[in-house]
């Protein structure tokens, strides 16, 4: 069975800083791209950043670019996102998905999703 | 605002069909990109429901379809059942923002 478990979330004050990781289990981890995709509360999805299954090739929304950067580590299964310049505006459940196959592609949905860690952003 | 739009609520009664629509423009749902469908249960992480516009994942019931056209997309679900109730959200990918974009969300209430 397909697994997803964020973890690193918390309470953080705006210009901090906070490194989101996914421990996957129950696929090759490193046949996958990856994504993670933030719900504020209350609201909507929001799709946030994506990586390829080497690493090489990340993707970012506008909103968000510039100031994290998503990775991984293949010998862990593990997906990251290192949060910096964290605004009031980035408060959400941030949860990690899996992309259909190794490169991303336009076509792209996530499934299955992780159960999602919470970032507060708050002085 | 979320780039596709959807009805903030739908609601029907067990039994029923109701439909939850997703409006896009030609630089998403227009431009020939793919439609996915996401159901969220109330304090759980969203679920696929549908993919590339029309195809059910293993294990999802036959009573929830999605159909395309246009700019358009909409999802169908006949026999509803209080288990339905729930927040459902539509996805493509936008090329004029180069990114992957949702509906801002449907919660459809079972009478």
């Amino acid at each position: 069975e397909v697994q997803l478990l964020e973890s690193g979330g918390g309470l953080v004050q705006p210009g901090d800083s906070l490194r989101l990781s996914c421990a996957a289990s129950g696929f090759t981890f490193s046949s996958y791209a990856m994504s993670w995709v933030r719900q504020a509360p209350g609201k909507g999805l929001e799709w946030v950043s994506s990586i390829s299954a080497t690493g090489n090739t990340p993707y970012y929304a506008d909103s968000v670019k510039g100031r994290f950067t998503i990775s991984r580590d293949n010998s862990k299964n593990t997906l990251y996102l290192q949060t910096t310049s964290l605004r009031a505006e980035d408060t959400a459940v941030y949860y990690c998905a899996k992309n259909p196959q190794n490169i991303v592609l336009v076509t792209d949905w996530f499934d299955p999703w992780g159960q999602g860690t919470l970032v507060t952003v708050s002085s | 605002q979320s780039v596709l739009t959807q009805p903030p609520s739908v609601s029907g009664a067990p039994g029923q069909r109701v439909t939850i629509s997703c409006t896009g423009s030609r630089s998403n749902i227009g431009a020939g990109n793919d439609v996915h469908w996401y159901q969220q249960l109330p304090g759980t992480a969203p679920k696929l429901l549908i993919s590339v516009n029309t195809n059910r994942p293993s294990g999802v019931p036959d009573r929830f379809s999605g159909s395309k056209s246009g700019t358009s997309a909409s999802l169908a679900i006949t026999g509803l059942q209080a288990e339905d109730e729930a927040d459902y959200y539509c996805q493509s990918y936008d090329g004029s923002l180069s990114g992957w974009v949702f509906g801002g969300g449907t919660k459809l209430t079972v009478l």
